[in-house]
């Protein structure tokens, strides 16, 4: 089955770039996404990926994906204080009839001012 | 728009108890989706609907009923609440079902003693 692994804790400061780290099993994944969920609310979506692109930029966001190694990132540039959260990897399984995303554990992002 | 909302916000419920959990969303959109989240565990799907009167099973179905009668709603139903049932469960809707954008609601906390 599917499977989507990152690390658990990032820390940062304030201004640096933060780099978010997700490895996935499934080669058959069509779309990869990045999900923000702050204290108390539910998950946004940052960005997503179609598994046939390198990267893709968004503002201060930086997708890339190697497929070889089925590795996505995700580069957040100038990383500010409201960045701090639980950042969740995402993948769609391409399965005929799949409707479901299978997600990470989430990586909690704290800034230092 | 109001999105995605859900009621209630927190609930706790005594073990044998039944309730049921309230998603609507006014985004006309077709696919709609629960999930429940837990401490380092991430996101799992419980039931999904990719239109009104079609419902299916996700990751972790057992102990919930779902059903689609209109578009815009989607209640979560807890036959008979246990302890494992703890969580923060999150409705999520889609425009389609390819899932580019998934819009979530706020959560409700659930506890079962």
């Amino acid at each position: 089955g599917e499977d989507v692994e990152q690390s658990l804790f990032l820390s940062v400061r304030e201004g640096d770039s933060s780099v978010i780290n997700c490895t996935y099993t499934d080669s058959s994944s069509t779309y990869l996404y990045w999900y923000k969920q702050e204290p108390g609310a539910g998950l946004q979506l940052l960005t997503y990926i179609f598994s046939n692109m390198d990267m893709k930029q968004d503002q201060r966001l930086t997708v890339l994906l190697n497929k070889k190694d089925k590795h996505l990132s995700l580069r957040i540039a100038d990383t500010q204080t409201g960045d701090s959260a639980i950042y969740f990897c995402a993948e769609r399984y391409s399965g005929a009839g799949s409707y479901q995303l299978t997600f990470g554990k989430g990586t909690k992002l704290s800034v230092i001012p | 728009n109001a999105g995605v909302t859900q009621t209630p916000k927190f609930q706790v419920l005594k073990t044998g108890q039944s309730m049921t959990l309230q998603c609507a969303q006014d985004m006309n959109h077709e696919y709609m989706s629960w999930y429940r989240q837990d401490p380092g565990m991430g996101l799992r799907l419980i039931h999904y609907s990719v239109g009104a009167g079609i419902t299916d099973q996700g990751e972790v179905p057992n102990g919930y009923n779902v059903s689609r009668s209109t578009t815009e709603d989607f209640p979560l139903r807890l036959l008979s609440a246990a302890p494992s049932q703890t969580s923060v469960y999150f409705c999520a809707s889609s425009y389609g079902t390819g899932l580019y954008e998934q819009y979530f609601g706020p959560g409700t906390r659930l506890t079962v003693t």
